[in-house]
């Protein structure tokens, strides 16, 4: 069975381009979770859908941060424009409300200079 | 708040136990969870544990859990150096399904 899809899995940028990262969560799951790992804060949740729909995104940076999921198979995050301090790995996640288990991709290690 | 605190470092030889220890602050948490990252690649579930159990066995791992005094351990029997890592404690917070990480663990196996 194939697990959470990211692309790209490695991007390397200037700043000030725009960035955007794509999930395919696992088939039938119907919650999707992004989040962002880096060595000084850890793993952080930036943003988490349910049924498609932004459940909560208090952990979205800035502005300059945005995820959409126009439907169950895909979602974006996308940074606009992209600053040297955004260089991390995000994490895309997805797991099913009825579950207790939260699956993970592979990541998109990201370096912006 | 919601914090998870796990030692950033630990080191065994092979064929010695390893246990690895978490402590977490929300009392309502339902599940909490260990997974593993090695060099470059994603999280891994390993095991996660009911908070109404004290204890889980998945072959060399088991998992043992304080509620009353919010501490969650897993312990890895005859380590080998293929389980050299990082070991994320993670509890799962309130009933979206969110998961709060600690900074995680890294496991060092000496041959």
């Amino acid at each position: 069975d194939a697990g959470v899809i990211q692309s790209p899995r490695h991007e390397v940028t200037e700043m000030g381009q725009e960035v955007t990262l794509r999930c395919k969560p696992i088939s039938g799951h119907n919650s999707l979770f992004w989040y962002r790992q880096t060595m000084m804060r850890g793993l952080e949740l930036l943003i988490y859908f349910n049924n498609n729909v932004p459940i909560d995104d208090s952990g979205m940076p800035e502005d300059r941060f945005s995820a959409k999921m126009p439907n169950a198979s895909f979602s974006t995050l996308k940074i606009q424009p992209s600053e040297p301090r955004d260089s991390a790995v995000y994490f895309c996640a997805s797991s099913l409300d009825s579950g207790n288990t939260i699956y993970f991709g592979e990541g998109s290690w990201l370096t912006v200079v | 708040g919601e914090d998870v605190e796990q030692s950033l470092f630990l080191s065994v030889r092979e064929g010695d136990s390893s246990v690895i220890n978490c402590t977490y602050t929300d009392s309502s948490s339902t599940y909490l969870y260990w997974y593993k990252q090695e060099p470059g690649a994603g999280l891994q579930l390993l095991t996660y544990i009911f908070s109404n159990m004290d204890m889980k066995q998945d072959q060399r791992l088991t998992v043992l859990l304080n509620k009353k005094d919010k501490h969650l351990s897993l312990r890895i029997a005859d380590t080998q150096t293929g389980d050299s890592a990082i070991y994320f404690c993670a509890e799962k917070w309130g009933s979206q399904g969110n998961l709060i990480f600690g900074k995680g663990t890294k496991l060092s196996v000496k041959p």
